[in-house]
């Protein structure tokens, strides 16, 4: 159980398109879903939490109108990176709470050319 | 805000050796106190967690301890193999909030 899925894995786009990753919870409800980002060899940034029905809470520092997060039902919330740069390229994980307990995706590399 | 320590930041084993990793955490209310691994390029997967109400939990080879007075946890692991090897982060979750605070994180490598 409390399995998460991310789509796309891997995906690499040029300069000033926008994408969209896609977070599921395939085995249970989660009122609550997190995206973090992930340099090498560092921990995890939480980027926004987001919650179902109403809008995304972005951490300090995070531009909202560049990751924008859309949590429509209780099993998906997707982040668009919009207007992407280089900087941009990362690995983006998503979470989803259950409620205290957190599972999370496997990840998707953004690579931004 | 909450403040999370993990040390080591790098722990090399011989296999069937134990491992131990500590994370220490500032804000007396938090009450869960989870541990992932993360191999590299997947995401973390969650191996075992405690809460405040308990002083310790196991779960085959791997172990938490929690010491709420001095505000800190331990993940063990006996018997190490060298599938263990990845890096492992600790976690904290303040009560009243859902935000879980991320130690920096171990790398842990088994050696045959």
């Amino acid at each position: 159980g409390a399995v998460v899925s991310q789509h796309p894995s891997r995906v690499i786009c040029k300069s000033g398109t926008s994408v969209k990753i896609e977070c599921r919870s395939l085995d249970f409800q989660a009122t609550t879903m997190f995206w973090y980002r992930q340099f090498p060899k560092k921990s995890l940034m939480l980027m926004a939490t987001s919650n179902e029905g109403s809008k995304a809470t972005y951490e300090q520092g995070v531009e909202k109108d560049k990751f924008l997060i859309n949590h429509a039902s209780l099993t998906l919330s997707t982040l668009t990176v919009t207007s992407a740069h280089p900087e941009d390229s990362s690995f983006y994980i998503c979470s989803a709470s259950v409620p205290s307990e957190q599972y999370f995706g496997p990840g998707t590399r953004l690579t931004v050319t | 805000g909450e403040n999370v320590e993990q040390h080591p930041s790098t722990l090399s084993v011989q296999e069937g050796d134990s491992a131990v990793i500590k994370c220490t955490y500032s804000d007396s209310a938090s009450n869960y106190f989870p541990w992932y691994k993360q191999e590299l390029g997947k995401g973390p997967q969650l191996i075992i967690d405690i809460r405040s109400n308990v002083g310790e939990k196991k779960d085959q080879r791997i172990a938490v301890t929690l010491n709420k007075t001095a505000k800190h946890f331990s993940l063990h692991i006996t018997e190490t193999q060298p599938e263990d090897s990845a890096v492992y982060f600790c976690g904290v979750l303040t009560g009243g909030g859902n935000k879980l605070t991320f130690g920096t994180g171990t790398q842990l490598k088994v050696e045959l």
